[in-house]
């Protein structure tokens, strides 16, 4: 089945300081999602990727939907304290809804 | 617009009980689908509903099931609850490619 590799697993960094974290798939998806979830809540939506090459960006957030279709990138410039949480990458096949999840990456920002 | 709502927000139940969860999607949102999350496992798919039909369905045992009434509104049931079903469930409805996720129920087995 698909698998989706996210990696870091973990960030520890300053504030002030850029993030990158991104994910490698073993198949091709035709649309790419990060989500961010804060502790016992549903994952919100960050930003969706829907064509190979587009690079897109919300506030301090820019995403990458890679030219091979596998993977991804987000960056977060300029990290503030509420930006601590999880991270997952999401991969969309063409048919249907069903979403693949990286295993997450947890940043935690120091003031 | 609302957002997802997914009802109860919390659960405990005892093995060997059955649960239901409920969600209402965002208004004109025909598309629901269902998601177990555990720390082991992360976020797994378990069956999408499209206009009261099951589309999708992702590698869970028949205990897992769910419906879609014709407000789109959906429903999940797992019976015979085992401890390994304690767990985040979400519930996400989208209009196209992209999803929105609930608050997620929080079900406890004892």
């Amino acid at each position: 089945g698909q698998q989706l590799n996210q990696s870091p697993q973990s960030m520890f960094i300053q504030e002030g300081e850029d993030v990158s974290m991104n994910c490698t798939s073993s198949s091709i998806f035709n649309t790419w999602l990060w989500y961010k979830q804060d502790p016992g809540e549903g994952p919100v939506l960050l930003i969706a990727l829907y064509k190979a090459g587009e690079l897109t960006s919300n506030g301090r957030l820019t995403a990458q939907f890679g030219i091979t279709r596998k993977d991804s990138f987000l960056n977060i410039s300029a990290s503030i304290p509420s930006d601590v949480g999880i991270y997952f990458c999401a991969g969309k096949e063409t048919s249907g809804s069903r979403l693949t999840f990286g295993e997450g990456t947890q940043l935690t920002v120091n003031p | 617009k609302a957002g997802v709502t997914q009802t109860p927000r919390y659960l405990i139940k005892t093995r060997g009980q059955q649960v239901t969860l409920s969600c209402s999607p965002i208004s004109g949102h025909r598309s629901v689908s269902w998601y177990q999350q555990t720390p082991g496992q992360g976020l797994q798919f378990l069956f999408e509903y499209f206009s009261e039909t099951q589309r999708n369905k992702g590698n869970f045992p028949g205990r897992f099931s769910g419906r879609q009434f014709s407000n789109s509104r959906s429903e999940m049931n797992v019976s015979t609850l085992e401890l390994g079903d304690s767990a985040l469930y979400l519930c996400a409805s989208s209009l196209s490619d992209t999803q929105y996720f609930g608050p997620g129920t929080r079900l406890t087995v004892l």
